[in-house]
């Protein structure tokens, strides 16, 4: 159980164009889901919360208007990276949680984005 | 103060011994305790979670919980080359989950 997908593994993209990565939790119902970004051997990076059915709560030096999260369903949130930038090739990595922040969250496979 | 403190590392101990990773936490009011392991290039995956003070065993690891002391660590007995990974310490307090930024292990043939 607590089987979490997204979609896609990995992406190639050119400077200026918007990707959009799924996150879908198959086996359980997500009130709350978690985007990160982890750069090569740092650390994970908290860049969103987001709440089914609310707008996302974006971490301190995060842009909302770049990095746009929409939770629409208690399965799925997507995040859209817009004018993509070479700064911005990362690993993407979304969670979610069944009970909201206060529980255990299961990460999803990650999304590698590289921007050329 | 970080929030979530861990000895980056790297950790390397040979195989079979026991790898000993620890976390501090400076959130008093933190209630539950979490250990994730990362291999390089891959999603974190949950090994452990414990949520009272003492001892929790699961297999060959062993979270071990002080909430007087803010602290928890994880024991790996009988190390494997397959244990090699990053452990994250995640806690949660008042917020959200935090995450440590992980100690690398590496456990030598």
């Amino acid at each position: 159980g607590a089987v979490v997908s997204q979609h896609p593994s990995w992406v190639i993209c050119k400077s200026g164009t918007s990707v959009k990565i799924e996150c879908r939790s198959l086996d359980f119902q997500a009130t709350t889901m978690f985007w990160y970004r982890q750069f090569p051997k740092q650390s994970l990076m908290l860049m969103a919360t987001s709440n089914e059915g609310s707008k996302a709560t974006y971490e301190q030096g995060v842009e909302k208007d770049k990095f746009l999260i929409n939770h629409a369903s208690l399965t799925l949130s997507t995040l859209t990276v817009t004018s993509a930038h070479p700064e911005d090739s990362s690993f993407y990595i979304c969670s979610a949680s069944p009970a909201g922040g206060q529980e255990t969250q299961y990460f999803g496979p990650g999304t590698r984005l590289l921007v050329l | 103060q970080k929030e979530v403190e861990q000895n980056s590392g790297p950790l390397s101990v040979p195989e079979g011994a026991i790898a000993s990773l620890n976390c501090t936490y400076s959130d008093r009011g933190s209630q539950s305790f979490f250990w994730y392991r990362q291999y390089s290039g891959k999603s974190p995956e949950l090994i452990m979670f414990i949520y009272s003070n003492g001892d929790k065993e699961d297999g060959r690891f062993t979270a071990q919980l002080n909430k007087a002391s803010q602290y928890v660590s994880l024991l790996i007995r009988d190390s494997q080359p397959s244990d090699s990974a990053t452990y994250l310490c995640a806690v949660i307090g008042r917020g959200d989950m935090r995450f440590g930024a992980g100690t690398r292990l590496t456990v030598k043939p």
